[in-house]
């Protein structure tokens, strides 16, 4: 299958700073990416969608201007998380969506286990 | 609205037992979806199955096997002769064509015990 990668593997930051998660897919381009969010015990729950040079479509209660996704090539999204606090810590994940292709399956990533302290 | 329901939060078995995980779903759509996710404690998610709507023959895949009956709207999923290593959670999921989304259910976790 089609390879996801995530970088960085896990983040400890201070509370108040910015920190950049970067999603690729490394073997097909992403029309689409996602981005979740995933809380001890909890289930994935999709944050926002990014398409390829198009503003993210976020999910109700997500705050924009909090998370900022950039999905500025068919390879690479970004998320980034402004001005961290503590209870943004949390395990995020991306995948990607090649939409000129007839599978319709999304591609994971490994996953970012941020730690705001 | 898509809606997965795993009822099961958590099974304990002792190896080499059988084991169901069950999903229940919902959706207005006739053409859709469905997946299981593997998720060991590293976190990573493991694909392990993607099934369309039109294709309702079981699968089996080595000691995994999927039961899907759209009758029922299910999509349970059997270990057989479980192993340490398959202690993880299992997640079910729905997708429409043309792929927007993927909902999640809530989850399983399955302990395998020596």
């Amino acid at each position: 299958g089609a390879v996801v990668s995530q970088h960085p593997s896990r983040v400890i930051c201070k509370s108040g700073t910015s920190v950049k998660i970067e999603c690729r897919s490394l073997d097909f381009q992403a029309t689409t990416m996602f981005w979740y969010r995933q809380f001890p015990k909890q289930s994935l729950m999709l944050m926002a969608t990014s398409n390829e040079g198009s503003k993210a479509t976020y999910e109700q209660g997500v705050e924009k201007d909090k998370f900022l996704i950039n999905h500025a090539s068919l390879t690479l999204s970004t998320l980034t998380v402004t001005s961290a606090h503590p209870e943004d810590s949390s395990f995020y994940i991306c995948s990607a969506f090649d939409g000129t292709s007839d599978d319709n399956e999304q591609f994971f990533g490994p996953g970012t286990r941020l730690t705001v302290l | 609205a898509q809606k997965v329901t795993q009822a099961q939060t958590e099974i304990s078995v002792v190896e080499k037992e059988d084991v169901t995980l069950d999903c229940v779903y919902e959706t207005r759509d006739t053409t859709y979806y469905l997946f299981w996710y593997k998720q060991p404690p590293s976190g990573e998610l493991v694909f392990l199955i993607r099934r369309n709507s039109f294709d309702e023959q079981n699968e089996i895949s080595g000691r995994y096997s999927w039961n899907f009956q759209k009758s029922t709207s299910s999509f349970n999923f059997t270990i057989t002769a479980s192993q340490v290593v398959d202690s993880a959670v299992y997640f079910c999921a729905l997708s429409e064509p043309g792929y927007s989304t993927l909902t999640f259910g809530k989850g399983t976790m399955l302990l395998v015990s020596p």
